[in-house]
């Protein structure tokens, strides 16, 4: 059983580049959730869907979008990559309800240069 | 919204010390409170939770302890051992109808043999 996938695990991106983070999981959970990874700041959420076609605004969404097309995918798109977008990207799923467990992937070490 | 803190930001144990970890919460419609860890180029996994209606909970070596009316709640590990040592978050979620979690800063947590 795979879990979840995130791809790449680690990408060099030059500034005012568009890079999509990509994001699968085999678990037909319908939240997923992406979060940056930044030392001193823990997990911040940037968006979030509760169910396919049906996305939302988190804790730092600018700069960032996100679609749900279905139910497995869940891509974090940077339309212009600025440095402050270096981070580590994590993407998470959960089963519905409001006290499962989220299962998070590998996370994509992301360098905005 | 809801806002938690976490501390230490570091500790450091022998090997069969117990270690603890705090945190607060500033929600008081939060009702779900999840602890994760995570390892070294790994994502964050759950390693206990605690819902709102329960003071305490237990599993093997760790425990966590929930105050609501204090709003904090505190990760208990006993007889730490050396394969310990990573770094722990607190959350407790959004009270949204669906799984939304806010997370502490981390504590990365090293067990010296």
């Amino acid at each position: 059983i795979a879990g979840i996938t995130q791809a790449p695990t680690s990408q060099i991106l030059a500034a005012g580049r568009r890079m999509t983070l990509r994001c699968t999981q085999d678990m037909r959970h319908n939240a997923m959730y992406w979060y940056r990874q930044d030392l001193g700041l823990g997990l911040r959420l940037i968006h979030y869907s509760n169910t396919a076609g049906t996305t939302g605004k988190g804790e730092v969404p600018d700069g960032y979008s996100v679609s749900r097309a279905n139910t497995d995918d869940f891509p974090l798109t940077l339309a212009s990559a600025v440095p402050s977008q270096t981070s580590v990207y994590f993407c998470a799923s959960s089963a519905a309800g409001t006290h499962t467990e989220a299962f998070f992937g590998q996370g994509t070490r992301l360098t905005v240069v | 919204g809801e806002n938690v803190e976490q501390h230490p930001s570091t500790l450091s144990v022998q090997e069969g010390d117990s270690a603890v970890i705090k945190c607060t919460y500033s929600d008081s419609a939060s009702n779900y409170f999840p602890w994760y860890k995570q390892e070294l180029g790994k994502g964050p996994q759950l390693i206990i939770d605690i819902r709102s209606n329960v003071g305490e909970k237990k599993d093997q070596r760790i425990a966590v302890t929930l105050n609501k009316t204090a709003k904090h709640f505190s990760l208990h590990i006993t007889e730490t051992q050396p394969e310990d040592s990573a770094v722990y978050f607190c959350a407790a979620n959004l009270n949204t109808g669906f799984q939304k979690l806010v997370f502490g800063t981390g504590t990365r947590l090293l067990v010296s043999p």
